[in-house]
């Protein structure tokens, strides 16, 4: 059974504090994805990965940094938490044909106060 | 740059069917797909067409291009309950980026 799994499901975090997201695939995917959904306006592209220690800017990328030091694993990380961070996070893994199905974790819904 | 559009929300009773719209603006999109998230879960894969394609059905689900007008659709028979989830459709025109573009999300409800 394919997985992809987020460090956690819930998480407060203050402003300013540097806050990790891990997620870690056992698909060998080499395309992993971290998106943010917010109510209204669907999953937005925050950065992509399709190879290890290689990263890419997607639509919302401000704020964020991402590592993947490793192939199974990809980290975003927000630098210093602002409250417009609230949002639930995503993140996938797919095969490097693009055509294919993304698989996706079960979220982190992430709580700025 | 691609934009995928869909109604927020839609409320059926159980039994109906249901019927969830989206529109497109890219042309290149060689798939298509809807993907359900239920409560507190990820997005799963529900069902997918090729762009070729004009229909495609998967017992309950089927599945209806347009590609003329880049307009997608989703019908469920038979909806039951258990169908309330927000349903995603996507696409993947965007190749170099390997990345699927994503709608808002149509949440759907069914009435017992």
């Amino acid at each position: 059974d394919v997985k992809v799994t987020q460090s956690s499901r819930y998480l407060v975090k203050r402003t300013g504090e540097k806050v990790f997201l891990e997620c870690v695939q056992d698909m060998d995917h080499e395309n992993m994805f971290w998106y943010r959904q917010d109510p209204g306006l669907g999953l937005r592209l925050i950065y992509f990965s399709y190879d290890v220690k290689m990263k890419e800017k997607g639509d919302i990328p401000e704020g964020y940094s991402v590592s993947r030091e490793k192939k199974e694993r990809f980290s975003l990380i927000l630098e210093s938490a602002s409250t417009n961070q609230t949002s639930m996070y995503l993140c996938a893994s797919s095969p490097p044909d693009s055509n294919t199905e993304a698989f996706f974790g079960q979220g982190t819904r992430l709580t700025v106060v | 740059g691609e934009d995928v559009e869909q109604s927020l929300f839609l409320s059926v009773r159980e039994g109906d069917s249901s019927v969830i719209n989206c529109t497109y603006t890219d042309s290149s999109s060689t798939y298509l797909y809807w993907y359900k998230q239920e409560p507190g879960a990820g997005l799963q894969l529900l069902t997918y067409i090729f762009s070729n394609m004009d229909m495609k059905q998967d017992q309950r689900l089927t599945v209806l291009l347009n590609k003329k007008d880049k307009h997608l659709s989703l019908r469920i028979a038979d909806t039951q309950t258990g169908d309330s989830a927000i349903y995603f459709c996507a696409e993947n025109g965007d190749t170099g980026r390997r990345a699927l573009t994503f709608g808002s999300g149509t949440r759907l409800q069914v009435q017992p």
